[in-house]
């Protein structure tokens, strides 16, 4: 089956601990996106990548940082300098930026102990 | 210039009744406006798109209904089901500026009631 897939499902940190989140796909997409949710923020863009070796930041990208050393996998590192990084986390992909259509994995609930 | 702007921020329908959320935007450049559908615990899926050049496209149930010169956009469910009960997303995005990523709105969270 292609998709996405994030792991884990819930994720628990204490304060002052970086934490990596994982997202994998085997859809072949170029593009790869993280994304932030909280409830009444809608989706907030973190960070994305248009091909391997480059990302740009998006609109909350503080306190965050990600690697693209491979086509099919984008981590993300929530760092101790993230002053509230309890939230739901996205994962997505597609084919490339721009008008694509953005295929998301199941997510991840981060809560920081 | 680059937000979309989404209402309501929750719904209420009966079951069987017409569901409407409605977008605006301010960036003329857009040129690719889906809609997802968010059930709890789960990531967004596509529902439907729709790009300028069509004023109208339904699938099923689900119809956007685009108006270029007001720059607003909307999304009609019909003959709503308790199914349907799921936050929307309007989305919108330039197609011909490389490295650009959809621009969300805030949501809309709809509950059919049975």
């Amino acid at each position: 089956d292609g998709g996405i897939t994030q792991s884990p499902k819930y994720l628990f940190r204490k304060e002052g601990q970086n934490v990596t989140l994982s997202c994998e796909q085997n859809l072949n997409h170029d593009a790869m996106y993280w994304y932030r949710q909280d409830p009444g923020q809608g989706l907030r863009l973190i960070y994305y990548s248009q091909i391997v070796n480059d990302f740009q930041k998006g609109d909350i990208a503080e306190g965050y940082s990600v690697s693209r050393e491979k086509k099919e996998s984008f981590p993300l590192t929530v760092t101790s300098a993230q002053k509230n990084p309890t939230a739901f986390y996205l994962c997505a992909s597609s084919i490339a930026t721009g008008g694509r259509t953005q295929y998301f994995g199941p997510g991840t609930r981060l809560t920081v102990l | 210039q680059q937000q979309v702007k989404q209402s309501p921020q929750s719904l209420i329908v009966q079951k069987g009744g017409i569901s409407i959320i409605n977008c605006a935007y301010e960036n003329t450049a857009f040129d690719y406006f889906p809609w997802y559908q968010q059930f709890p615990g789960k990531g967004p899926a596509l529902l439907i798109a729709i790009r300028p050049d069509v004023s109208e496209k339904k699938e099923g149930r689900f119809t956007i209904s685009f108006n270029k010169s007001a720059k607003q956009f909307s999304l009609h469910i019909m003959d709503s089901q308790p199914g349907d009960s799921a936050t929307y997303f309007c989305a919108a995005s330039d197609s011909d500026q490389a490295g650009t990523a959809l621009i969300f709105g805030k949501g809309t969270t709809l509950s059919v009631s049975s």
